[in-house]
Order: structure tokens, then C-alpha cells, then sequence
């Protein structure tokens, strides 16, 4: 069975400091592993995936993530944070026929 | 393009009442339909999937059915809620045998 496990329910950060989001996964197939960000009573939108190829998947809003098949981990970061990066974030990967199975989700906070 | 609507955006429901919540999709067809239920801490629960009209899998026995009475239509209903079906319902659609999915703004659900 896969599962996706997020390191830390809440991380906080000051604005223009990096982002570090923790994602370790189990995967008996291949693993395709995906991050969404969800704002507010809002859905869930795509920010990046990886599938096969390019180790490193660079996403929307200048996220990036690095699958690491030895550590069995997705950990996504950016640079510099911003107010506006403010949500929460979850990792993904594939469980089944077409089905993710999603991590419990870290939020993260922005600090002027 | 694609879009996916939910309605309603917010339902306060008693106990024991029925339930009914509507997700369709526009510009595609045939595609993967998704019914989640998120909990505050507990991330996303996949309650249903759809590859197809009339086909429908369940992933958590539960009080909840769901059913797809046409190609973009995907309906979560209930005929008597529980306190415990309080959340956000969330609908998704993917492409058939494509793992990323695209998600719905949501519908928040209170049962008192």
C-alpha cells in the first residue's frame, strides 16, 4: 500500500526566508508524487509533479521539489517566502488506477 | 478549458436528514471523477471514484453513496447524516488513466 507521510503540521517562516516542506512516501509501484497548495475554503491546486525523467520539477509561484528514490522523499522549497505563499500544502502520490493517496498536510505560515 | 463546479459552496444540515451534493465538469469528456472529504488534521479521504456512467468504487464503507447519472455529473448523497459527516467535500477530475487531478472549489458541510 503506498502512504504519504508530511513531516511537521505547521511550519513557519519569515517573509523572504526559505521554505523547506517535508514529504517522505511508500510506494510498492514506481511512485508518481505531485504537491497541491490549497487556500482558505478554497480546492486544491496543482503545483507541481513528478512522473519520470528530471529529478528536480520546478512548479507554479517558484516552487520547486527533488524526488529522491535512495531517501524516499519529495520535500518541496522555495527561496524566498512570500506573504501570499501562506495555505496549505499537500503531498501526493499514486496509490492505485488513476487514485492519489494524500498526506495529512503541513500549513504554512508567513511572518512579516 | 476545463472547469468544475460544486453546489452548494455551504449546506448547514440536522441530523438525520438527506443529502445531496452535485459536482460537474465542463470542456472534456469521459473523464475520472473524484469524491474526497476533508477533515480538519486528517487531510483528504478519498470516500469515491468514477471512471465511467454507472461505475462507481468505494474506497470507506460509510452512511454516503455517490452515483454518475451522466458523463461530467458526480452526486454524493446521503439519505440520513451523521454529526460525523461534517466537513469539506471536495470533487476532482482527471483525465482517464492520468493521475493528476484537478479539484473543485468545495462544499462545506455542517451537521448539527
Amino acid at each position: 500500500a503506498q502512504s504519504v507521510t508530511q513531516l511537521g503540521s505547521h511550519v513557519s517562516v519569515s517573509e523572504g526566508a526559505l521554505v523547506l516542506l517535508r514529504c517522505n512516501y511508500s510506494s510498492s509501484v514506481p511512485p508518481y508524487l505531485f504537491w497541491y497548495v490549497q487556500y482558505p475554503n478554497q480546492g486544491l491546486q496543482l503545483l507541481l509533479k513528478y512522473t519520470t525523467g528530471a529529478t528536480l520539477v520546478k512548479g507554479i509561484n517558484g516552487f520547486e521539489a527533488e524526488f529522491k528514490k535512495s531517501e524516499t522523499s519529495f520535500h518541496l522549497t522555495k527561496p524566498s517566502a512570500h506573504m501570499s505563499d501562506a495555505a496549505e500544502y499537500f503531498c501526493a502520490v499514486r496509490s492505485g488506477y488513476s487514485t492519489l493517496t494524500f498526506g495529512k498536510g503541513t500549513m504554512l505560515l508567513v511572518s512579516p | 478549458s476545463q472547469t468544475i463546479h460544486q453546489w452548494p459552496a455551504t449546506l448547514v444540515q440536522p441530523v438525520g436528514s438527506p443529502l445531496s451534493l452535485e459536482c460537474t465538469v465542463e470542456g472534456t469528456s469521459n473523464p475520472n471523477l473524484y469524491w474526497y472529504r476533508q477533515a480538519a488534521g486528517r487531510g483528504l479521504q478519498l470516500l469515491f471514484y468514477s471512471v465511467g456512467i454507472g461505475q462507481i468504487s468505494s474506497e470507506v464503507p460509510q452512511n454516503l453513496s455517490a452515483s454518475r447519472p451522466q458523463d461530467r455529473q458526480f452526486i454524493l448523497s446521503s439519505k440520513k447524516l451523521l454529526l460525523s459527516d461534517s466537513g469539506f467535500y471536495l470533487c476532482a477530475w482527471s483525465w482517464g488513466g492520468q493521475e493528476t487531478q484537478y479539484f473543485g472549489p468545495g462544499t462545506r458541510l455542517l451537521v448539527l
